[in-house]
C-alpha cells in the first residue's frame, strides 16, 4: 500500500506556543489529505479536509484560526496548532486520498502524532 | 454510528476463538464501509472494506458482514491471535476518503 507519513511522532510543547505537525505522501500525489483528532480511549473525529491549493474545508466546531492548515504541495500538508492549551493535548491523525488508475480511491493513514501540551 | 465522547466497548477472547465486532451506522444512504485495526500509538490500518451491493466479504481470517435493513456491520476474525488485539473501527466512506468511525471495539486477546 501507499505510504503516508506523520512528523513529529510526539511533541510536547507549553501552554500558548504553536505547534506544527506534517503529513506527507511519499510515494503519490494526494491533492486531497484530511486530518483527525482523536482523545483517549475514543473513536477518531474528523477535524478538516485540506485540499491542494485550496483552503481547507473545516468540520462543524473545529476553530479554522486556531487549527491552520496548509497544503501547499501535492504530497505535504501541514497542520498548525495555535496558542496550544492543555485541551488540545491529542493524538492527530492524517490521511492522504490515493487515487487509482481506475478512479477508486482509498485513504492511507500516517502513523499519527502525540501533542502534549504542558 | 458516531462517537462522541464514549468510552469504548472490550472485547476478550481466548487465543484460537472466533471473534465477532459489531458496529451499527446511522446514515442509510451509506454505500462504503471499511474496517480498521488501531494499535496503541499508531495511525488505523486497513482491514477489510465492503460496498452496500454486497452483504458478505470475506479476506484471509477476516469477513465482513453488512445488514442494510438494519443498518448493521460486523467483523468476524476466525482463530483470534495475540497479535490482533488492537481497537477496531468500522468507518463509513462519506465522500471518497472522508471518513466517519464508529464508536470502536477493545479487543484483547488471551494467550
Amino acid at each position: 500500500g501507499a505510504v503516508v507519513s506523520q512528523h513529529p511522532s510526539w511533541v510536547i510543547c507549553k501552554s500558548g506556543t504553536s505547534v506544527k505537525i506534517e503529513c506527507r505522501s511519499l510515494d503519490f500525489q494526494a491533492t486531497t489529505m484530511f486530518w483527525y483528532r482523536q482523545f483517549p480511549k475514543q473513536s477518531l473525529m474528523l477535524m478538516a479536509t485540506s485540499n491542494e491549493g485550496s483552503k481547507a474545508t473545516y468540520e462543524q466546531g473545529v476553530e479554522k484560526d486556531k487549527f491552520l492548515i496548509n497544503h501547499a504541495s501535492l504530497t505535504l500538508s501541514t497542520l498548525t496548532v495555535t496558542s496550544a492549551h492543555p485541551e488540545d493535548s491529542s493524538f492527530y491523525i492524517c490521511s492522504a486520498l490515493f487515487r487509482g488508475l481506475s478512479m477508486n480511491t482509498e485513504a492511507f493513514f500516517g502513523q499519527g502524532t502525540r501533542l502534549t501540551v504542558v | 454510528g458516531e462517537s462522541v465522547g464514549l468510552h469504548l466497548p472490550t472485547l476478550s477472547v481466548q487465543e484460537g476463538d472466533n471473534s465477532i465486532i459489531n458496529c451499527a451506522y446511522s446514515n442509510s444512504a451509506s454505500d462504503y464501509f471499511i474496517w480498521y485495526k488501531q494499535e496503541s500509538g499508531k495511525g488505523p490500518q486497513f482491514i477489510i472494506d465492503i460496498r452496500s451491493n454486497m452483504d458478505k466479504r470475506q479476506g484471509q481470517r477476516v469477513t465482513v458482514l453488512l445488514n442494510k435493513t438494519v443498518k448493521h456491520l460486523s467483523l468476524q476474525i476466525a482463530a483470534t491471535q495475540p497479535g490482533d488485539s488492537a481497537v477496531y473501527f468500522c468507518a463509513d466512506d462519506t465522500s471518497y476518503g472522508k471518513l466517519t468511525f464508529g464508536q470502536g471495539t477493545i479487543l484483547t486477546v488471551h494467550p
